[in-house]
């Protein structure tokens, strides 16, 4: 079963149209983490909740917001999609009381037209 | 957090066992060592993690030196199903780190 879930797997969107993003966790863990990954690169981090905490990494664009209701969910939106910012997303989670494993979801790969 | 370097790609066969070496030279004391793989358009998955020594499990071990400065992902008997980008990660995901940053990783290519 999964444990991770983005949806959309898929997403097209217009150039400066926003666009958001969901995953949802079953895991009940306290760190969600985003993630973009463009065509052979690897992951890069653009920020963390633990719980409520919001943790952004400093050279995330300002077009990047995210939001996190309650533990299950955690929300990625992009406030003016460039044709830079096509790529995968990737959604994350983790214990934050464990040094074990990270949790991915499929990914939501998004096409900017 | 300790920057992590890997070899671009690697290729292999078919039944050979596979070493990937990790150096992590600024590694802290708390920071453990984990293993993703990565096939395409999926994310990534856990493969295995390590502080010292060695850690084996059903499909990896990994070796860890005494001094931590390096790590080597081992991959016994390859297939064809191998094929994927490996990542090592440095890190700690406790204590207010929470912190999971991926290096370049490693294309691994398995052919017959």
């Amino acid at each position: 079963d999964a444990m991770v879930i983005q949806n959309p797997r898929y997403q097209v969107t217009q150039f400066g149209k926003p666009v958001t993003l969901s995953c949802s966790q079953t895991l009940n863990h306290n760190v969600m983490y985003w993630y973009q990954q463009k065509s052979s690169q690897a992951p890069k981090l653009l920020f963390h909740y633990y719980d409520k905490d919001f943790n952004n990494e400093a050279d995330t664009p300002d077009n990047f917001q995210s939001r996190r209701p309650n533990t299950s969910f955690c929300f990625l939106d992009i406030r003016s999609p460039g044709l830079g910012d096509a790529a995968m997303y990737l959604c994350a989670t983790s214990s934050g009381q464990t040094n074990t494993e990270a949790f991915f979801g499929q990914g939501t790969r998004l096409t900017v037209v | 957090l300790a920057k992590t370097t890997q070899p671009i790609s690697m290729d292999s066969y078919e039944g050979q066992e596979v070493n990937i070496t990790c150096s992590h030279n600024n590694i802290a004391t708390n920071d453990y060592i984990t293993w993703y793989q990565q096939f395409p358009s999926q994310g990534p998955r856990f493969i295995i993690q390590g502080y010292k020594t060695k850690v084996t499990n059903e499909v990896a071990s990994l070796f860890i030196p005494a001094d931590r400065k390096s790590s080597t992902l081992s991959l016994p008997r390859v297939s064809l199903s191998d094929t994927a980008v490996y990542y090592c990660l440095v890190g700690r995901l406790t204590g207010g780190g929470n912190k999971l940053t991926f290096g370049t990783g490693t294309q691994l290519k398995v052919e017959l």
